[in-house]
């Protein structure tokens, strides 16, 4: 596509449950960013790729967050036994280098 | 936590009206940015700023840099109905080496005057 795809859109998980949401960039992009988007706020950092070097990941939030690159295009987060405070949308976005960066549709999620 | 103060949170807006919205940081940036976020989508980006005083326009829209890299401020002119979404400025931190990460402030969400 010509877009920032991301799957699922929308994920209900229950608390405790593993999910990984999957993000493929524009095709040829080197970076690919992911970001948190809580109810009723702006995006929060998570991580950062350069190809398949995750290059900051200091944004995550514990260590039950992981994302990974390995073929330096599609990307997946993952998120370990799930808590409510994970609900939130998780954005993806790609670029080429240090200009504009895409966005994806984001996916939801929601613990209950 | 967001580093970034963007206000206001909200306002109504009526066809025809101009908008003003700003954001203000307690740190640099080396770059600004706004975004639209319609309901269901990712941030579009409207704007970018790279200088400090600089002042961009696109089509209606109108941002400036502030010159001390601390705040942006974007207008809208003569707004219409489409106008309506979530609003976003960015900011990429001077002592980022994480490519272009980016802070985003918490949002103005324009609505229509009922």
């Amino acid at each position: 596509g010509a877009g920032v795809s991301q799957s699922p859109r929308y994920k209900v998980a229950k608390r405790g449950q593993d999910v990984a949401l999957r993000c493929d960039p524009i095709s040829g992009h080197v970076s690919l960013f992911w970001y948190q988007q809580a109810l009723g706020q702006g995006p929060e950092f998570l991580t950062y790729f350069q190809n398949e070097a995750q290059l900051d990941k200091s944004g995550l939030p514990s260590d039950r967050f992981f994302a990974e690159r390995p073929e330096g295009s599609v990307s997946t987060l993952k998120i370990q036994r799930t808590q409510q405070e994970d609900s939130a949308v998780y954005l993806c976005a790609s670029s080429l280098g240090s200009d504009e960066a895409f966005f994806g549709q984001g996916t939801r999620l929601t613990v209950v | 936590g967001q580093q970034l103060n963007q206000s206001p949170q909200s306002m109504f807006i009526q066809e025809g009206e101009d908008v003003s919205m700003n954001c203000t940081s307690s740190s640099i940036f080396n770059t600004w940015l706004w975004y639209k976020q319609d309901p269901g989508e990712g941030p579009v980006l409207l704007i970018a700023l790279y200088k400090a005083g600089e002042l961009t326009s696109n089509g209606r829209l109108t941002a400036q840099f502030g010159i001390t890299r601390k705040d942006s401020f974007l207008n809208i002119s003569a707004s219409i109905p489409s106008d309506v979404g979530i609003y976003f400025c960015a900011g990429q931190p001077s002592d980022n080496n994480a490519g272009n990460m980016l802070t985003f402030g918490g949002g103005t969400r324009l609505m229509v005057k009922p």
